[in-house]
């Protein structure tokens, strides 16, 4: 496909379950980045890959939260014992992004997100 | 960190006229990106306009331009001869332009209602 998709489309899960949420960027993106968008929200970071470095984690609420890329390309994001406060959508985006420069900027291509609800 | 702040949840206009959505920011960086984002109903975010700060001149993108006052830390929306596909919701967003912060900071949105 020409686009960042995502799968699935929508989770309703109970309490106490674990998660797991696919996002396939767009073929030859090496940069992958995961947002949450809570009711009302903003978009928060959650976690960055780029390449081969390590991931930046920096945005993950809780240890519930982890998040993993096989082979440079498709990503996997996992909520353990899911909560209620995880209710939200749930985006992921590509870009081509190569070595960090300054003023170098590749845009970021958004999926359409994955709605999940935590009952 | 920085923060990104949109002063306006909800905004009207009526086709054919003109809106302004509001923006501020905070950081200490002098070099970063700023952007404006549409959401429509179908969740798919959608990038209308960029500024890099180190340009003096605001960014177009044909109805949409910027009003970026760097001084003030103030980047506004402006949506000229408003139609009923602009209705959705607007995020402003930041990124650094510093090598490894390439994430994106969000406002909390605004949300754009175009009357008939």
């Amino acid at each position: 496909g020409a686009g960042v998709s995502q799968s699935p489309s929508n989770k309703v899960t109970e309490k106490g379950k674990d998660v797991e949420l696919r996002c396939d960027p767009i073929s030859g993106h090496t940069a992958l980045y995961w947002y949450r968008q809570s009711l009302g929200q903003g978009l928060e970071f959650l976690i960055y890959f780029q390449g081969n470095s390590a991931p930046d984690k920096s945005g993950l609420p809780s240890d519930r939260f982890s998040a993993e890329r096989t082979g440079g390309s498709v990503s996997t994001l996992t909520i353990q014992r899911t909560q209620q406060e995880d209710s939200a959508v749930y985006l992921c985006a590509s870009s081509a992004e190569g070595v960090p420069q300054f003023f170098i900027y590749n845009e970021q291509f958004f999926g359409p997100g994955t709605r999940l609800t935590v009952l | 960190a920085q923060t990104v702040t949109q002063s306006q949840p909800e905004m009207s206009v009526q086709e054919a006229e003109t809106v302004t959505l509001s923006c501020t920011y905070d950081t200490s960086e002098s070099d970063y990106y700023l952007f404006w984002y549409k959401q429509p109903p179908s969740r798919q975010m959608i990038l209308v306009i960029r500024q890099e700060a180190y340009k003096q001149q605001n960014a177009t993108e044909n109805r949409f331009s910027v009003n970026f006052q760097k001084a003030a830390k103030s980047f506004s929306l402006k949506i000229s001869d408003s139609q009923l596909g602009d209705a959705a919701m607007y995020f402003c967003a930041y990124r650094s332009s510093q090598g490894g912060s390439e994430k994106l900071v969000f406002g909390k949105g605004t949300k754009l209602t175009v009357n008939p």
